[in-house]
């Protein structure tokens, strides 16, 4: 069983759905969790940032963090065209000297007109 | 500001050859880690230093190597090529590690044939 585990998808909405996005994970030491956007042939882009859990959001998108269930989300309001890309969440803790991410497999999402 | 600079963007080699990858981080970033992405297997580590030394690294065979200069540019070598080697690499730089974030470059598609 992966540590993280993510939706594939492809996940295809109408412009201006809320869409959910989400990942299970299974190792309790994780304290950062992070989404990433990636578009075709670019590298990944960082959307969002959470340490511990709780809720943040920055303009249409709100990231949720709930460390019982070991669950985090990522909710993109008002849907975009623009917003199609492959959607990664990634985590990670910090023993003190070293820090790795550990990446769901993405899951691609297509807004259509 | 600039943002993280992977070259070259496209590699194709031989089985059998060597290639030598590099990336120059954020200005003032100390710590580099290195992806391989891959359809099958997503986003894998393969190493992170910070001031010039490894603290971290993945689960890769010893071909794989890396390292990181005084200005903290880095590179990865990788030795004798093989198909499966056939993927996007990618840098990320950060201030210190987890607490800080991750940017990632844009990547090098390296193609085995």
């Amino acid at each position: 069983q992966k540590e993280v585990e993510q939706d594939p998808g492809p996940l295809s909405v109408p412009e201006g759905a809320i869409v959910s996005l989400n990942c299970t994970y299974s190792n309790s030491a994780f304290q950062y969790f992070m989404w990433y956007r990636q578009y075709s042939r670019k590298g990944p882009e960082l959307l969002m940032y959470t340490y511990s859990s709780g809720n943040k959001e920055d303009g249409r998108f709100t990231a949720q963090v709930d460390k019982s269930s070991k669950y985090i989300s990522l909710f993109i309001r008002d849907s975009q065209p623009s917003d199609s890309a492959t959607y990664l969440c990634a985590m990670t803790y910090y023993t003190g000297t070293a820090s790795k991410l550990t990446f769901g497999t993405g899951t691609r999402l297509q807004v259509t007109l | 500001k600039a943002g993280v600079t992977q070259t070259p963007r496209y590699l194709i080699k031989t089985r059998g050859q060597q290639v030598t990858l590099s990336c120059s981080p954020i200005s003032g970033h100390r710590s580099v880690s290195w992806y391989q992405q891959t359809p099958g297997q997503g986003l894998q580590f393969l190493f992170e230093y910070f001031s010039e030394t490894q603290r971290n690294k993945g689960n890769f065979p010893g071909r794989f190597s890396g390292r990181q200069f005084s200005n903290s540019r880095s590179e990865m070598n990788v030795s004798t090529l093989e198909l499966g080697d056939s993927a996007l690499y990618l840098c990320a730089s950060s201030l210190g590690g987890a607490s800080y974030g991750y940017t990632f470059g844009s990547g090098t598609r390296l193609t085995v044939v």
